[in-house]
């Protein structure tokens, strides 16, 4: 149980462009997804917490309007990277917590811009 | 508080050796300190957590000591394997698991 799943795993694009990432719990109901970015060899960062329903609450440094988080139900949240840079290429990693519970992650998206 | 992004410390072990990594945590509040294993390009795993008013706790061939005098957490493995090859972090979890930071992990490298 407490499987959370990423999509994509990993996406290529050119400068300029938004890419949203998708962050699903498949077994349970997740009333707190979670948003994490990984540069290489670091450890993992967070960038936002997200509530089903309401606005995601940002980590200090993180721009909310370039990382456009969505929590639309209590099984999916979105991670939109608008106008994305090579410096943004990193790894991105979702979590999911259940009330009460831990928090379970997803694979990660590796994100690399041109 | 915040972790910092630095380059990874590497602990070379025997297989079948037993191995230690340690950690140092910040945040005296934290009610839970959770141990995870991170493969190449995969998520984080959950290993094992310590609530804070414990100083020991044991899974199957891992043991996570909390010291919270000197704010030190370590992670113990049995009888360490191939499969255990794998970078470990350490986190402090604020209102159980409702916000989780991460430390700077360790790289295990077992020697076959």
């Amino acid at each position: 149980g407490a499987v959370v799943s990423q999509h994509p795993s990993r996406v290529i694009c050119k400068s300029g462009t938004s890419v949203k990432i998708e962050c699903r719990s498949l077994d349970f109901q997740a009333t707190t997804m979670f948003w994490y970015r990984q540069f290489p060899k670091q450890s993992l960062m967070l960038m936002a917490t997200s509530n089903e329903g309401s606005k995601a609450t940002y980590e200090q440094g993180v721009e909310k309007d370039k990382f456009l988080i969505n929590h639309a139900s209590l099984t999916l949240s979105t991670l939109t990277v608008t106008s994305a840079h090579p410096e943004d290429s990193s790894f991105y990693i979702c979590s999911a917590r259940e009330q009460g519970a831990g928090q379970y992650f997803g694979p990660g998206t590796r994100l690399l811009v041109l | 508080g915040e972790s910092v992004g630095l380059h990874l410390p590497t602990l070379s072990v025997q297989e079948g050796d037993n191995s230690i990594i340690n950690c140092a945590y910040s945040n005296s509040a934290s009610d839970y300190f959770i141990w995870y294993k991170q493969e190449s390009g995969k998520g984080p795993q959950f290993i094992i957590d310590i609530r804070s008013n414990m100083d020991k706790r044991q899974g199957q061939r891992v043991t996570v000591l909390l010291n919270k005098t000197v704010k030190h957490l370590s992670l113990q493995i049995a009888a360490t394997q191939p499969g255990d090859s794998a970078v470990y972090f350490c986190a402090e979890g604020l209102g159980g698991y409702q916000k989780v930071t991460f430390g700077i992990g360790t790289k295990l490298q077992v020697i076959p």
